[in-house]
């Protein structure tokens, strides 16, 4: 069964520094898709990036950088220059097989203090 | 920019009623979601649709049931509300492109059942 762990249930991080939020997964597929999502307290999930499992590069979307070890099963993301807004739930997430549907794993909270 | 809406964002409705929680989205995508989050924990998928007239199950059971009649409209109806189906509800919609694909999410209904 395909799986997503996430095993760090909360983060600190100074405003302005990077920061490292863990995902390893588990599939046998050999097509797959990861996701990583931010809900802040209002609520709604918000799409930060997504990495194939045959992109041979990692994602990236502006302060937002996937690092993909296909070996190692994780998919870890990284936030650069952390800003107060950052503070939110984040999840790291996986297509189901070939199939259209996510599973996700339990979440991080990040909190950026100043 | 998504433009995926829920309604309500808020309900607390008493035990036994029946209630309706409504999503709509207007980029056409034909897979929609229906996603329940417990405070602080994963998403977790209790209802999918491929199309008009096309739903099923998703991995976590639910006494809950959809409809997708129009593909711009997946409501979710409980027909006895209970204190245990309080929670978060999420609906989304997704495609797919080159680049994989794209789940957009509503800002969620939060439910409380007294």
């Amino acid at each position: 069964a395909q799986k997503i762990t996430q095993t760090q249930p909360g983060m600190f991080v100074q405003e302005k520094e990077a920061v490292t939020l863990d995902c390893t997964y588990d599939t046998s597929d050999q097509s797959y898709g990861l996701f990583w999502y931010k809900q802040p307290s209002s609520g709604e999930m918000i799409f930060l990036i997504y990495q194939g499992s045959y992109d041979e590069q990692n994602a990236t979307e502006g302060r937002y950088s996937l690092n993909f070890q296909k070996a190692r099963k994780s998919a870890n993301l990284v936030i650069s220059a952390s800003q107060l807004g950052d503070s939110a739930m984040y999840f790291c997430a996986m297509r189901e097989g070939s199939t259209d549907k996510l599973i996700f794993g339990t979440g991080t909270r990040l909190q950026v203090f100043p | 920019e998504a433009d995926i809406y829920q309604t309500p964002r808020y309900l607390v409705i008493g035990t036994g009623k029946k209630i309706t929680l409504e999503c709509s989205q207007t980029m056409g995508h034909d897979k929609m979601y229906w996603y329940q989050q417990d405070p602080g924990m994963e998403l977790h998928l209790i209802h999918y649709s491929y199309g008009v007239n096309s739903t099923e199950k998703g991995d976590l059971s639910s006494e809950s049931t959809v409809s997708r009649i129009r593909t711009e409209h997946f409501p979710l109806t409980l027909e006895s509300a209970r204190p245990s189906h309080t929670s978060q509800y999420l609906c989304a919609s997704s495609f797919s492109d080159r680049r994989g694909l794209k789940l957009f999410f509503g800002s969620g209904t939060q439910l409380s059942v007294l």
